[in-house]
């Protein structure tokens, strides 16, 4: 099993530039979901999904899109971005409630 | 809203010593769990332990430990012998075990191991 994937690793991007940042797990997770991860803030939460067809905002939803087709993916989309994106972004997954997050490995943003 | 409080930014620890981080937490929900993450310079986010609420024994995982005081919601973790490889940043996490589906972290104790 490969685990949770993002790609790409890095990324830079001028601002007002759309990019989508892919996800995808092979472990037949539900529930799946995206942070971004700023110095000295710890992780927070942009948007989940706890199935496919289903999405919800997280804590810092604004500036970004999700959808949820299938099961395996679940891609971030930045629709104009703006240096204040520049950040880590992971996207992780997990079975049930009472199952731990597995994370992916994080693409590093930046926004000039 | 729940938050999650790492009051250590750096920590240092000689090689093969103990070293205790400290996370506290503010809830008013009964039910919930409590995670350690590890971020190397990988800046992959690996798992190092896991707590139920529910459950009044402290978790542990062959060298790190925790003291879960649920009364005082006080959630630390423990390394035993020291090792190089535990050199990372640790998160403390926090998520309800009903509802909301928000994984809450602290910002982060970067500890460093002294050879």
């Amino acid at each position: 099993n490969a685990g949770v994937t993002q790609t790409p690793k890095f990324q830079v991007l001028k601002t007002g530039q759309s990019m989508t940042l892919q996800c995808a797990q092979d472990m037949n997770h539900e529930y799946m979901s995206w942070y971004r991860q700023d110095p000295g803030m710890g992780l927070r939460l942009i948007h989940y999904s706890v199935g496919a067809g289903i999405t919800d905002q997280g804590e810092v939803p604004n500036g970004y899109n999700v959808s949820r087709s299938t099961t395996e993916d679940f891609p971030l989309r930045l629709l104009s971005a703006a240096p204040s994106q520049t950040s880590v972004y992971f996207c992780a997954s997990r079975q049930g409630k009472n199952s731990p997050l597995h994370f992916g490995n994080g693409t590093r943003l930046t926004v000039t | 809203a729940q938050t999650v409080t790492q009051s250590q930014p750096e920590m240092s620890v000689q090689e093969a010593e103990t070293v205790t981080l400290s996370c506290t937490y503010d809830t008013s929900e009964s039910d919930y769990y409590l995670f350690w993450y590890k971020q190397p310079p990988s800046r992959q986010m690996i798992l190092v332990i896991r707590q139920e609420a529910y459950k009044q024994q402290n978790a542990t995982e062959n060298r790190f430990s925790v003291n879960f005081q649920k009364a005082a919601k006080s959630f630390s973790l423990k390394i035993s012998d020291s090792q190089l490889g535990d050199a990372a940043m640790y998160f403390c996490a926090y998520r309800p075990q009903f509802g909301n589906e928000k994984l809450t972290f602290g910002t982060g104790t970067r500890l460093t191991i002294i050879p």
